[in-house]
């Protein structure tokens, strides 16, 4: 596709529920990053994927935050036993190859609610 | 953690005038990054520069780059209402490719 595509874009979940965020990349793109966006604030690393591999899931705050790219392409985060301080903007961002030569393209984000 | 963070973190000006925010950080840099987020969406590039360059242009963008102290700035010249944003500087941090964004500077630019 033209840009990198999450869905959903919106998601109310109810605390405890286990959510399912998906990040589409630039085809071609070999590295993704999820980052975490709480309001107000700037985005904060979670994990980044070469192709496949996930080189660096330091940013992950907790066991119940996985995620995961199998064939390179599509990416999924997935948080479990939601709490509220889960709430935030989750941005999906893309990039031709490692390193911000580049740069990096962001998707427009999946705005989570836990209430 | 942060790594670049942007000055001021508010800023309110009339249409035509210019927008200047900085942007400090604290480990050594490959390059570092400009993007713009209007309220609800995702982060949109507008530029970047290496650490071997000094300054670089881009329509009414200017953006410096001083790695001696550790800041950048971004110039936007005549600005229009549709700059009303949020601006974040992003910088790798010694070399491990991955960005890392300050706070961000809320500009406000009035009609």
């Amino acid at each position: 596709g033209a840009g990198v595509s999450q869905s959903p874009r919106y998601k109310v979940a109810k605390r405890g529920q286990d959510v399912a965020l998906r990040c589409d990349p630039i085809s071609g793109h070999v590295s993704l990053f999820w980052y975490q966006q709480a309001l107000g604030q700037g985005p904060e690393f979670l994990t980044y994927f070469q192709n496949e591999a996930q080189l660096d899931k330091s940013g992950l705050p907790s066991d119940r935050f996985f995620a995961e790219r199998p064939e390179g392409s599509v990416s999924t985060l997935k948080i479990q036993r939601t709490q509220q301080e889960d709430s935030a903007v989750y941005l999906c961002a893309s990039s031709l190859a490692r390193g911000g030569a580049y740069g990096y393209t962001f998707g427009s984000g999946t705005r989570l609610t836990v209430v | 953690s942060q790594q670049g963070e942007e000055d001021p973190q508010a800023l309110s000006i009339q249409e035509g005038e210019n927008a200047t925010m900085n942007c400090s950080y604290k480990t050594s840099i490959n390059n570092l990054q400009w993007y713009r987020q209007n309220s609800g969406r995702g982060l949109v590039h507008l530029i970047l520069i290496r650490s071997n360059e000094r300054e670089k242009h881009s329509g009414r963008l200017r953006v410096t780059l001083d790695t001696s102290k550790k800041s950048s700035s971004l110039l936007i010249t005549a600005s229009r209402a549709a700059d009303t944003a949020s601006y974040f500087c992003a910088t790798d941090e010694g070399g491990s490719y991955i960005p890392t964004f300050g706070r961000g500077t809320s500009l406000i630019v009035h009609p």
